[in-house]
């Protein structure tokens, strides 16, 4: 099976602008969940997606979104980027109630 | 999801066994315990998970005291590249994992 996926690998942005995230998880998956890791936070629970609804939020601002499509791939995006919000972005996808399978993760630089 | 206490730093050295303490207190009966390891800016990687019983797999063994409490992660033969920040997660839902600070084994020749 292939693991998930994540592009982009790295991202250049700059303060104000938006961005958008994509994660395939693997196949059969229907819980996507995203994180970002930080430095000074440490890895983060952002949200998660289960058959295109949102099941579980995170404590981050409205700038954050995601969706998921039908086929369980996953987007993220955040606007009006921060130059606090470059980060490692994560994504995991899982079957049920069983482990969770990381991505390799997206690097955002906000400059 | 329960809170987790992990020590901040621990050596041990290569081909010995790696014991990798966890305290979960606040655990709930249907919360499981997961390990997960993380390798210098790559995804978390998966180790094991149990909820009452001890587990074993090809990479490690779980062992979590009778009362749930608590938990060890033991890496049997420890190599290097086994050098990485383990996490103790305690949950019920699989989608939302909620990580601590770790423990950052180094293991040294």
């Amino acid at each position: 099976k292939a693991g998930v996926t994540q592009t982009p690998r790295y991202l250049i942005k700059t303060r104000g602008q938006q961005v958008t995230l994509s994660c395939s998880p693997i196949s059969g998956h229907r819980s996507v969940s995203w994180y970002q890791q930080t430095p000074g936070q440490g890895l983060q629970f952002l949200f998660e997606y289960f058959s295109e609804t949102q099941r579980n939020k995170g404590n981050f601002p409205g700038r954050f979104s995601g969706r998921q499509f039908s086929n369980s791939r996953s987007e993220m995006n955040v606007s009006t980027l921060e130059l606090g919000d470059s980060a490692l972005y994560l994504c995991a996808s899982s079957g049920g109630l069983e482990e969770q399978f990381f991505g390799p993760g997206t690097r955002l630089t906000v400059l | 999801d329960a809170k987790t206490t992990q020590p901040p730093s621990m050596d041990c050295a290569e081909g010995r066994a790696a014991n990798l303490p966890c305290n979960h207190s606040t655990i709930s009966g249907n919360e499981y315990v997961y390990w997960y390891r993380q390798i210098h800016s790559q995804g978390p990687q998966y180790i094991i998970h149990g909820l009452k019983n001890n587990e074993t797999n090809e990479m490690a063994s779980l062992i979590i005291t009778e009362d749930r409490k608590s938990s060890t992660l033991i890496l049997p033969h420890a190599t290097l590249r086994d050098t990485a920040v383990y996490y103790c997660i305690v949950r019920a839902n699989a989608g939302k994992s909620t990580f601590g600070d770790g423990t950052t084994l180094t293991v040294k020749p």
